[in-house]
C-alpha cells in the first residue's frame, strides 16, 4: 500500500520553462512534507520542505504547494536548468506522531526529470 | 561529499552469505537512519540510531540487524542473503532527528 505516490516516473521539460512534480498521499497523518533530488551514483539531497500549517514555501527557484484537502503537494521549478535533471523524490511524515521524525521518511518512487537544451 | 560515508560502495554476495553495511555519519550527527531502495522503488525506512539507541524500526526484516557504536558509526548487518536483498542501502544523519537529512552515496548490494 503506497502511501506517497508520484505518478509521473518521467518528465521532460524545455530549459528555462517552469517544471512541475506532483506527489499525492493518503496517509491524513502526515503533517511534513520535502522534496529530495538524486543524481546517480549519488545519495538524495535535500531540497525544500513544507509544513502541513502552510500551504507554499518558496527557496529561490523552488516552491512546494501543499493541498491539504486534495492530499496532493507539487513542486515548482521556475526557470527550470539543465543542472536540474535529477531524479525527484517526494517525502512526507507524521512528524508529531513520530515523537518528532523517529519514525523516518515515507518516500514515493520518484519522478525523473529531464531538462532539454 | 556529503559528510556521510558508506562504505563498502559496491558488494557482490552470494545468497546465504552474510554482510555488513558501515556508515559514519556526518560530524556532529547524532540520529543515523538506515534505507533500502531496490529496483524501482522509492526509498523504504529500516531503522534509525539515535546516541547509540534503538529509536524506530520501519520495514526492516528479521535477518537484518543494526547497531550504533560509542563513536556513532552505525553498521547494518544482513544474514540469510536472498536474491531479492540486492538493492542500494542508503544511510542519513541528521543532527537531532528532525529532516535536514544528508544521506551517504550508498552501498550497492548485488546477491548472486
Amino acid at each position: 500500500d503506497q502511501q506517497v505516490k508520484q505518478n509521473s516516473p518521467s518528465l521532460s521539460v524545455q530549459e528555462g520553462r517552469i517544471s512541475i512534480l506532483n506527489c499525492d498521499y493518503t496517509n491524513s497523518m502526515f503533517d511534513y512534507f520535502l522534496w529530495y533530488k538524486k543524481y546517480p551514483a549519488e545519495g538524495p539531497t535535500f531540497l525544500i520542505s513544507i509544513s502541513s500549517i502552510k500551504d507554499k514555501n518558496e527557496d529561490g527557484r523552488f516552491t512546494v504547494f501543499l493541498n491539504k484537502s486534495a492530499k496532493h503537494l507539487s513542486l515548482h521549478i521556475v526557470p527550470s536548468q539543465p543542472g536540474d535533471s535529477a531524479v525527484y523524490f517526494c517525502a512526507a511524515s507524521a512528524l508529531i506522531g513520530s515523537g518528532g521524525g523517529a519514525d523516518g521518511l515515507t518516500f514515493g518512487k520518484g519522478t525523473h526529470l529531464i531538462i532539454q537544451p | 561529499d556529503s559528510g556521510v560515508t558508506q562504505t563498502p560502495k559496491h558488494l557482490i554476495t552470494a545468497t546465504g552469505q552474510r554482510v555488513t553495511l558501515r556508515c559514519s555519519p556526518r560530524s556532529g550527527d547524532l540520529s543515523v537512519y538506515w534505507y533500502q531502495q531496490s529496483l524501482d522503488q522509492g526509498l523504504q525506512f529500516l531503522i534509525h540510531y539515535y546516541n547509540g539507541e534503538e529509536r524506530a524500526k520501519g520495514n526492516i526484516l528479521e535477518r537484518f540487524s543494526a547497531q550504533q557504536f560509542p563513536d556513532l558509526h552505525s553498521e547494518l548487518n544482513l544474514s540469510s542473503l536472498e536474491l531479492g536483498d540486492s538493492a542500494l542501502y542508503f544511510c542519513a544523519s541528521t543532527r537531532d532527528g528532525n529532516y535536514g537529512y544528508t544521506f551517504g552515496s550508498g552501498t550497492r548490494l548485488t546477491v548472486v
